[in-house]
């Protein structure tokens, strides 16, 4: 089992939807959650990032984070053409963690 | 751009062979940290390096070798190639050596073992 799960989707909407993606995870130490995004043949572009639990808004992105029951999610409002992507959550320790532990990422297509 | 630059962007090798891939960090970054991403692995963490010195290491073969050097461009080293080693290879950085706040990634080098 893998330390974080991600449906790897694809995922298609509409235009203007409202996007939920999702991540579990099994190792309860995980403090700082981040989301990033990756086009095709580009590198990953960090979104957000938030420590322990609770809501992060940026935009029309929204992080959430559920320790209790392990789970991730980001929220994408009035969803864009431009947000055609896989999007990839990811995860560290506390006390100074130096590895990122990713999900193997969501693919996203918002349809016109 | 991200800032963080990574050379080639694309290679094309033999099995056997040794290839040497190239990351320069953000400026101001100290630590280099080095990713492969496969379809069916995702993005796996294979070593860091803050300001020279080797700080982790994650799922990195034996084959496989890094370094930071005093300019703290980094060079990530692998011989014996085999078909598997077919992959996306990532450099990121960031100012400190950890990684909590996430960091700043390159755009990869695409290597085909052939």
């Amino acid at each position: 089992q893998k330390e974080v799960e991600q449906d790897p989707g694809p995922l298609s909407v509409p235009e203007g939807a409202i996007v939920s993606l999702n991540c579990t995870y099994s190792n309860s130490a995980f403090q700082y959650f981040m989301w990033y995004r990756q086009y095709s043949r580009k590198g990953p572009e960090l979104l957000m990032y938030t420590y322990s639990s609770g809501n992060k808004e940026d935009g029309r992105f929204t992080a959430q984070v559920d320790k209790s029951s392990k789970y991730i999610s980001l929220f994408i409002r009035d969803s864009q053409p431009s947000d055609s992507a896989t999007y990839l959550c990811a995860m560290s320790l506390t006390g100074g963690g130096n590895k990122l532990t990713f999900g193997t990422g969501t693919q996203l297509k918002v349809e016109l | 751009d991200s800032g963080v630059t990574q050379t080639p962007k694309h290679l094309i090798t033999a099995t056997g062979q040794r290839v040497t891939l190239r990351c320069s960090p953000r400026s101001g970054d100290l630590s280099v940290y080095w990713y492969q991403q496969s379809l069916d692995q995702g993005l796996q963490f294979l070593i860091q390096y803050y300001n020279g010195e080797e700080r982790a290491k994650g799922n990195i073969l034996e084959r496989f070798s890094a370094q930071q050097f005093p300019d703290l461009h980094s060079e990530l080293n692998l011989s014996s190639l085999e078909l598997g080693d077919s992959a996306l290879y990532f450099c990121a950085s960031s100012v400190r050596g950890q990684g909590n706040y996430g960091y700043t990634f390159g755009s990869g080098t695409r290597l085909t073992v052939v």
